[in-house]
C-alpha cells in the first residue's frame, strides 16, 4: 500500500504571496491532519478533516486554511505569507476519526521557505 | 491529554537494546501511549502504541508499568538507522497528536 504523499516536496515563496500544499492519504484513510514543524515551536497541529468536514483546528491565524475532497485528498492554503511561515508542513492520515486508539501515518512533508 | 517527560538525549551502542523511558504520571484510564520517531527532516514514523498491556511489533516493544505512570520503548537491536528523535505521546480525548521535545537517540558504531 502506498504511503501518504505530499506535493510539492520543496517550495520557495516571497512574503505576501499565497501557497497551496497537497496531501494524498493512504488508500482507504478518511481522516487527514496537518501539522507545522519549526525549529522554535516544534511540531504543532493545524487542523483535521474527516469526510470533507473540519473536525478540529489548532491555534493558528485565519491565513491558514484547508479543505478535503470527496476522495479524501486534502489541501492546505496559506495566504499573505510571512517569514515565520517557513516550516516543514506535514500531513498525516488515519483510517477513521476515532480518538484514542487510532494511529496516524505521516507523509514526508513539504518544506516551505518564505523569502 | 496528559503531559509526558522524556530525557533530551541518549546514546546506545549499535547492536545493543535501546531503552527509551517516558514518564506520564497524570495519565488517565482511557489514554493511550503512542511512540513516534522522526529521522532528520523526514515525517514522523509511527512505531507502536498501547493502553495497559505490553505491546510488541516488528519494530519495537512497549512496556507500560502497572500503574501506567511510565513506559519504556525498547528497540531490541539498535542500528545506525535508528538514530532519530523519539516522541512519547499520551492521547485520549484529543483528536490531534501533541508532540513534546522528544529524546534524541544516537546509535554509536
Amino acid at each position: 500500500k502506498a504511503g501518504v504523499t505530499q506535493t510539492p516536496r520543496y517550495l520557495i515563496k516571497t512574503r505576501g504571496q499565497q501557497v497551496t500544499l497537497s496531501c494524498s492519504p493512504i488508500s482507504g484513510h478518511r481522516s487527514v491532519s496537518w501539522y507545522q514543524q519549526t525549529p522554535g515551536q516544534g511540531l504543532q497541529f493545524l487542523f483535521e478533516y474527516f469526510s470533507e468536514t473540519q473536525r478540529n483546528k489548532g491555534n493558528f491565524p485565519g491565513r491558514f486554511s484547508g479543505r478535503q475532497f470527496s476522495n479524501s485528498r486534502s489541501e492546505m492554503n496559506v495566504s499573505t505569507l510571512e517569514l515565520g511561515d517557513s516550516a516543514l508542513y506535514l500531513c498525516a492520515s488515519s483510517l477513521s476519526d476515532r480518538v484514542g486508539d487510532n494511529e496516524q501515518f505521516f507523509g514526508p512533508g513539504t518544506r516551505l521557505t518564505v523569502l | 491529554d496528559a503531559k509526558t517527560t522524556q530525557p533530551p538525549s541518549m546514546d546506545c551502542a549499535e547492536g545493543r537494546a535501546a531503552n527509551l523511558p517516558c514518564n506520564h504520571s497524570t495519565i488517565s484510564g482511557n489514554e493511550y501511549v503512542y511512540w513516534y520517531r522522526q529521522i532528520h527532516s523526514q515525517g514522523p514514523q509511527y512505531i507502536i502504541h498501547g493502553l495497559k498491556n505490553n505491546e510488541t511489533n516488528e519494530m519495537a516493544s512497549l512496556i507500560i508499568t502497572e500503574d501506567r505512570k511510565s513506559s519504556t520503548l525498547i528497540l531490541p537491536h539498535a542500528t545506525l538507522r535508528d538514530t532519530a528523535v523519539y516522541y512519547c505521546i499520551v492521547r485520549g480525548s484529543a483528536r490531534q497528536l501533541t508532540f513534546g521535545s522528544g529524546t534524541q537517540l544516537t546509535v554509536l558504531p
